[in-house]
């Protein structure tokens, strides 16, 4: 089954960092562009951060440009971001989702669960 | 930068159809493919529409997608409308400057 899992949200302060992670099975990760896209509680889809196949090009929303990181592991089949200086409009829930296509045309055939990023004091 | 601009709300009665538009505010929607992703309360979204009007596998032929040159916008017809079709609707595409663009996102209600 094709499938991608995130994990690593949870509760930070303002000014912390967390590390999301997303684990994809059932499909060759290393052959796919992938996606972050967040959803603040109650509010529309927000694309964050995007990374090809190798890793080599990224690109990010301005929102979070020079603050979060995106990166991947093919070896171990997974998705990153990284998140510092996180603010309290960073709260929302966080998407991993396969790209079916490499290049400037993008989309969205496969989304993970979501996981809930809250930053907060 | 361009914008995708939905209604914020529809509503209609089952069996029905309903359109939700998607325009965009600066190039031409031509240019770009569009998809709809349907999003149901309390999961992940999900594809309806890709590339203006494919379908992915699953998908009942009740949804279709169409694009509109005069009024630059993007069209999600669903016909026979069920309850089950009562979810938020996004629309999205992209340009060469702009890896990733949402519409706000649209409620549709079947009553």
């Amino acid at each position: 089954e094709v499938q991608l899992v995130e994990s690593g949200g949870g509760l930070v302060q303002p000014g912390g960092s967390l590390r999301l992670s997303c684990a994809a099975s059932g499909f060759t990760f290393s052959s796919y562009w992938m996606h972050w896209v967040r959803q603040a509680p109650g509010k529309g889809l927000v694309w964050v951060s995007r990374i090809n196949s190798d890793g080599s090009s990224t690109s990010y929303a301005d929102s979070v440009k020079g603050r979060f990181t995106i990166s991947r592991d093919n070896a171990k089949n997974t998705l990153y971001l990284q998140m510092n200086s996180l603010r309290a409009e960073d709260t929302a829930v966080y998407y991993c989702a396969r790209d079916p296509y490499p290049g400037a045309l993008s989309a969205f055939d496969i989304w993970g669960q979501g996981t809930m990023v809250t930053v907060s004091s | 930068n361009f914008m995708l601009t939905q209604p914020h709300s529809v509503s209609e009665s089952p069996g029905k159809t309903v359109t939700i538009s998607c325009t965009r505010s600066s190039g031409s929607i031509a240019s770009n493919y569009v998809q709809w992703y349907q999003q149901r309360p309390g999961s992940s979204p999900t594809t309806v529409i890709y590339e203006d009007n494919q379908r992915p596998s699953g998908v009942p032929d009740r949804f279709s997608g169409s694009i509109d040159s005069s009024s630059n916008s993007a069209s999600l017809t669903i016909s026979g409308l069920k309850t089950e079709d009562e979810a938020d609707y996004y629309c999205q595409s992209y340009d060469s400057s702009n890896p990733v663009v949402f519409g706000g996102g649209t409620k549709l209600t079947v009553l």
